[in-house]
This record gives C-alpha cells, sequence and structure tokens, in this order.
C-alpha cells in the first residue's frame, strides 16, 4: 500500500484557490489516486479520482504530474463551508483494496 | 445524501454494556466496511464484509463483532464497552469488494459513560 504524506492543516480566506499536495512516492503502477473530504461529525465524501494528468468536476481539479509521485487537489474560490479534512488515497481497485484514510489535511477558510 | 444508513445517530450507554449499530448499505452494494473515529486515532478501519462474508479485518477489539445479513445490512456489535471506545462509527459500502470509491454514511456517535 501507497503511503501517502500531506499537510497536517492549512489556512486560507474565502475566495482563494486552495492546492493542497500529497505525496506518494511508492505509487505502483495500477494505482489510482482518491481524494475524499469530511466535514466535522460527518462520514468522509468522495470528491475525486485521478490516474494521471488532469481531473475537473464541479467541485475541484485533481493535477497529477507524470511520475506520479505526487498530487495536488485544487479547490477554486473556496468558501467558509468548504473548511473540511481533505483525505488523498492511493491504491488500486481490486479484492484486497481497503480505503485506509492517514491523518488528512485539515483546511480552514477565514472569512 | 450518500444512500448509506445509520441507526442510530447517537447512543449513550454505560461502562460493561453491549450495544448493536446498524448500516444498510447504498442500493446495490455488496460491500461494506466499518471504521472507527476517535480524536486521538483518527479514522480506523474495523472490518470488511463483502455479499455475506467477512472480506477483511482491520483493527478491530475482539470486544466487537460484525455480520452481514442476507439483505446486505451490517450490524457493528460492541460488548463490554469500555470509555475509550465512546467515538464515531461510520459504515461504508461500495458495490464490488476493492473499488476505490466508498460511500459513507453520516455514523453513530457511541458515548460511553
Amino acid at each position: 500500500l501507497a503511503k501517502t504524506t500531506q499537510p497536517i492543516s492549512m489556512d486560507s480566506y474565502e475566495g482563494q484557490e486552495v492546492n493542497i499536495t500529497c505525496s506518494h512516492n511508492n505509487i505502483a503502477t495500477n494505482d489510482y489516486i482518491t481524494w475524499y473530504q469530511q466535514f466535522p461529525s460527518q462520514g468522509p465524501r468522495f470528491i475525486i479520482q485521478g490516474y494521471k494528468t488532469k481531473v475537473t468536476n464541479e467541485v475541484a481539479s485533481l493535477f497529477i504530474p507524470a511520475d506520479r509521485k505526487s498530487s495536488t487537489l485544487s479547490l477554486p474560490r473556496v468558501s467558509l463551508s468548504d473548511t473540511a479534512v481533505y483525505y488523498c488515497l492511493v491504491g488500486a481497485s481490486g479484492g484486497s483494496y481497503i480505503p485506509t484514510f492517514g491523518r488528512g489535511t485539515s483546511l480552514i477558510v477565514h472569512p | 445524501d450518500s444512500g448509506v444508513t445509520q441507526t442510530p445517530k447517537h447512543l449513550i450507554t454505560a461502562t460493561g454494556q453491549r450495544v448493536t449499530l446498524r448500516c444498510s448499505p447504498r442500493s446495490g452494494d455488496l460491500s461494506v466496511y466499518w471504521y472507527q473515529q476517535s480524536l486521538d486515532q483518527g479514522l480506523q478501519f474495523l472490518i470488511q464484509y463483502y455479499n455475506g462474508e467477512e472480506r477483511a479485518k482491520g483493527n478491530i477489539l475482539e470486544r466487537f463483532s460484525a455480520q452481514q445479513f442476507p439483505d446486505l445490512h451490517s450490524e457493528l456489535n460492541l460488548s463490554s464497552l469500555e470509555l475509550g471506545d465512546s467515538a464515531l462509527y461510520f459504515c461504508a459500502s461500495s458495490v464490488r469488494a476493492g473499488d476505490t470509491e466508498a460511500f459513507f454514511g453520516q455514523g453513530t456517535r457511541l458515548t460511553v459513560v
């Protein structure tokens, strides 16, 4: 299982773009990168997943360089409601994969 | 709404007691996961079931057990409760075992007094 490293916390202000980087140096060929968001006292919510280059959806963008040893979750123009913990997970779909969460990055958005 | 339903939302019980937490997965999902989240331990994987069979075990205590029924709902049984078992317990489901996308319920907050 590829180990991930991400900042423990980040602060931002409303309207700014936030980029959260996750390092996964030993990512395997078949591994995907998945990001979850968790609000206080709620279950984590899948927000985006990618394999390489760039993926964008209505919530966020995910940038993955060619070597895939890191990835960056980009949240455009954050609001107070984006205050949450963001988790980066790495793994390949298949029988033995279990979503395993580290400590994540606690993002606080200030007015 | 993820489609995963957990009951009850809150539970307060005394040390030494036994409780059962219930989870109904999303329609069509065969795999169910249980997680425990406490302030000091983060989100810890406990156990996974797939189509009624235990699939994987994580950091689950011997005092805890789970099962998945033929209708695919799952129950997590916690016995001989200790103060340290106070936590949020989440259930998640996915279509297949090993899917990289799982859908989480709103959790059950257990308080042991």
